[in-house]
């Protein structure tokens, strides 16, 4: 899985099942964690963000997971589209506004 | 609204020039940033401004300055362009940072250093 460091470059899915993107972070202090994606040639877009004190967060067919113990963070996108492939980085956020992004995974949705 | 605008979208400079990059957002929001993207790798924060006429450094700000005079503008610049500044530059803001705001991000301007 993709790391704030490390990256696994490419995902490949099936159109219509689930998506797991991973990501792992450096800091604990980090207060905040957020997931972007990045189609070609644009700037990213947020999908999700997450408080460090929390460890699940729901949104229109994405999940964030949030395991502290381990410093992991995952986004499952469900029921895969051709429109979610793009590039997805994770990103946490150390207090006092510093943000540090991961180097990205490539998903790629198989019709 | 037009959301975040840079200017312009795409520029070659030759080694030493100076550039300034303009973003500008229309949303009242607070916080603005500059990144910066390689080939391959993540965003990098450059500088950032938590409000009109404040500023603060990133992770890689040699090099680039930056400043805030209007809450709607972030300007990004480069005194003397080195080859290794060749690289994406996104700009982004949001309101305030709390669980549930955006970050929203500009399309990018394209910088090549000769």
């Amino acid at each position: 899985g993709e790391s704030v460091g490390l990256h696994l470059p490419t995902l490949s899915v099936q159109e219509g099942d689930n998506s797991i993107i991973n990501c792992a972070y450096s800091n604990s202090a980090s207060d905040y964690f957020i997931w972007y994606k990045q189609e070609s040639g644009k700037g990213p877009q947020f999908i999700i963000d997450i408080r460090s004190n929390m460890d699940k967060r729901q949104g229109q067919r994405v999940t964030v997971l949030l395991n502290k113990t381990v410093k992991h963070l995952s986004l499952q996108i469900a029921a895969t589209q051709p429109g979610d492939s793009a590039v997805y980085f994770c990103a946490e956020k150390f207090p006092g506004n510093q943000f540090y992004f991961g180097t990205g995974t490539s998903l790629t949705v198989i019709p | 609204n037009a959301g975040v605008t840079q200017t312009p979208k795409f520029r070659v400079l030759k080694t030493g020039q100076s550039m300034t990059l303009l973003c500008a957002q229309d949303m009242n929001h607070e916080y603005m940033y500059w990144y910066r993207q390689d080939p391959g790798m993540g965003l990098r924060l450059i500088h950032y401004s938590v409000g009109e006429g404040t500023t603060a450094k990133g992770e890689v700000p040699d090099g680039y300055n930056v400043s805030r005079l209007k809450k709607q503008n972030f300007l990004l610049g480069l005194e003397s362009a080195a080859p290794s500044q060749t690289s994406v530059y996104f700009c982004a803001s949001t309101l305030r940072w709390g669980a549930g705001n955006e970050q929203f991000f500009g399309p990018g301007t394209r910088l090549t250093v000769l």
